[in-house]
């Protein structure tokens, strides 16, 4: 059983360009979810997705973007950066078996 | 906008000590509160998945309880180790979605 992996582990963007973070699943495991963390905050809620389709969404602007491929992996999309897109971006996944997260250890993006 | 609190935010203890910290989240709605524990340079791991009020559970020395009614979920460790430091985040799951709302976490530091 292979873990949560995400890639790349460290970014660093300029305002303005766009950017992909990709996650692969834990084997068995149908729904990602993303996670923002800002530096001394708790993890906000970007999106999930569900067997390819987006199945809720936090307070992110369009620009969050995502797609869920059908090996269940993940890419997060982000246009236009702005520097308070500057944060750890988690992935989580988890399957109608299971009630917990299981996450991966997050890409470090710095938009300058 | 929905909060999740957790106290104290930091905590330095020595070891061998006991010692507990709170979160506290809107008793409406309420569908699971996780716990996990955040290692520097790992992924968040879950502790806990609680669901009915009055839950308790345990793993090792580590145990939690669950007041749904009054809003709040106590975390305990028993005879603190230098490797029980890591930030503990509890997280709120209000309905059917996967959707957590994290609290920022309480960094526990354990000196040997």
């Amino acid at each position: 059983e292979t873990g949560v992996t995400q890639s790349p582990t460290h970014l660093i963007k300029t305002r303005g360009q766009q950017v992909t973070l990709r996650c692969s699943s834990q084997s068995g495991h149908n729904t990602v979810s993303w996670y923002q963390q800002a530096l001394g905050q708790g993890p906000q809620f970007i999106f999930q997705y569900y067997r390819e389709e987006e199945n809720g969404r936090g307070n992110f602007p369009p620009r969050f973007s995502g797609l869920q491929f059908p090996n269940y992996s993940s890419e997060l999309n982000v246009n236009a950066l702005e520097l308070d897109d500057s944060a750890l971006y988690l992935c989580a996944s988890s399957s109608s078996l299971t009630e917990k997260l299981f996450f991966g250890s997050g890409t470090q993006l710095s938009v300058l | 906008i929905l909060n999740v609190e957790q106290s104290p935010q930091s905590l330095h203890v020595q070891e061998g000590d006991s010692t507990n910290f709170t979160c506290s989240f809107p008793s409406s709605n309420f569908y699971a509160l996780h716990w996990y524990r955040w290692e520097t340079a790992k992924s968040p791991e879950a502790l806990f998945v609680m669901t009915l009020n009055g839950d308790e559970k345990k793993k090792g020395r580590i145990s939690a309880t669950l007041n749904t009614k009054e809003g709040y979920s106590y975390l305990y460790i028993k005879g603190s180790q230098p490797e029980d430091s890591a930030t503990y985040l509890c997280a709120l799951r209000m309905d059917s979605s996967y959707k957590l709302i994290f609290g920022s976490g309480t960094r526990l530091l354990v000196r040997p």
